[in-house]
């Protein structure tokens, strides 16, 4: 089992559209979380953390789910912009590898 | 202004032929890390220095090394770049080790084996 996993999709959404993206991680001692962006043969780009409290920042909302091992991305009123790879990242506490997830792509239309 | 730096953004070599990517950062962070990462797959950890404290990863292949000569710079080696090794290699950078430091990427070298 891998230890970030993701629905790599694609989803193909039109413009105004909600989409949300799961992610699950299989080491329960995981401590930190994070939602990255990555446009098409360019770098990841810290979109968001997450918190156990669930964080919002603007048209994204993240969840984290300690109890299932399980961290949503949702985006409201999708963009063209948004369009792009959202990769799901672990780490444990005191130990700083990052486990990436394979990321699920992102397209939005018009 | 790029904080992360890698050079070039694409590297073609031979097979065999050994190859050097370089990394740069301005943020004089404490940790450098490598990744490779190949189409359409998560970003793999090879390795990571804390200061000068090399941290390689179990799997990381020996074809695989790396220098930093001072806080700023990290080096690639690839020794004997093989056709399985054509990726894009990125280079992120975080203050410190623990898992609420956020990494910080570089723009990445695409590399080419022919």
């Amino acid at each position: 089992r891998k230890e970030v996993e993701q629905d790599p999709g694609p989803f193909n959404v039109p413009e105004g559209a909600t989409v949300a993206f799961n992610c699950t991680y299989s080491n329960s001692a995981s401590q930190s979380f994070f939602w990255y962006r990555q446009d098409c043969r360019k770098e990841p780009k810290l979109l968001m953390s997450v918190y156990s409290s669930g964080n919002e920042d603007g048209r994204f909302t993240a969840q984290l789910n300690r109890a299932s091992q399980y961290i949503s991305l949702l985006i409201r009123d999708s963009k063209l912009s948004d369009s792009a790879t959202y990769l799901c990242v672990v780490t444990l506490y005191n130990n700083n590898d990052m486990r990436f997830g394979a990321g699920t792509r992102l397209t939005v239309k018009p | 202004d790029a904080m992360v730096i890698q050079n070039p953004r694409y590297q073609v070599t031979q097979f065999g032929k050994p190859v050097t990517l370089s990394c740069s950062q301005t943020l004089n962070h404490n940790v450098m890390y490598w990744y490779q990462q190949k189409s359409s797959q998560a970003p793999k950890l090879l390795f990571h220095y804390y200061d000068k404290d090399f941290n390689n990863e179990a799997d990381t292949p020996d074809n695989f090394q790396s220098r930093r000569p001072n806080t700023s710079f990290c080096f690639l080696d690839i020794r004997s770049p093989g056709l399985g090794d054509a990726a894009m290699y990125l280079c992120a950078t975080s203050r410190d080790l623990g898992g609420g430091n956020i990494q910080y990427f570089g723009a990445g070298t695409r590399l080419s084996v022919l």
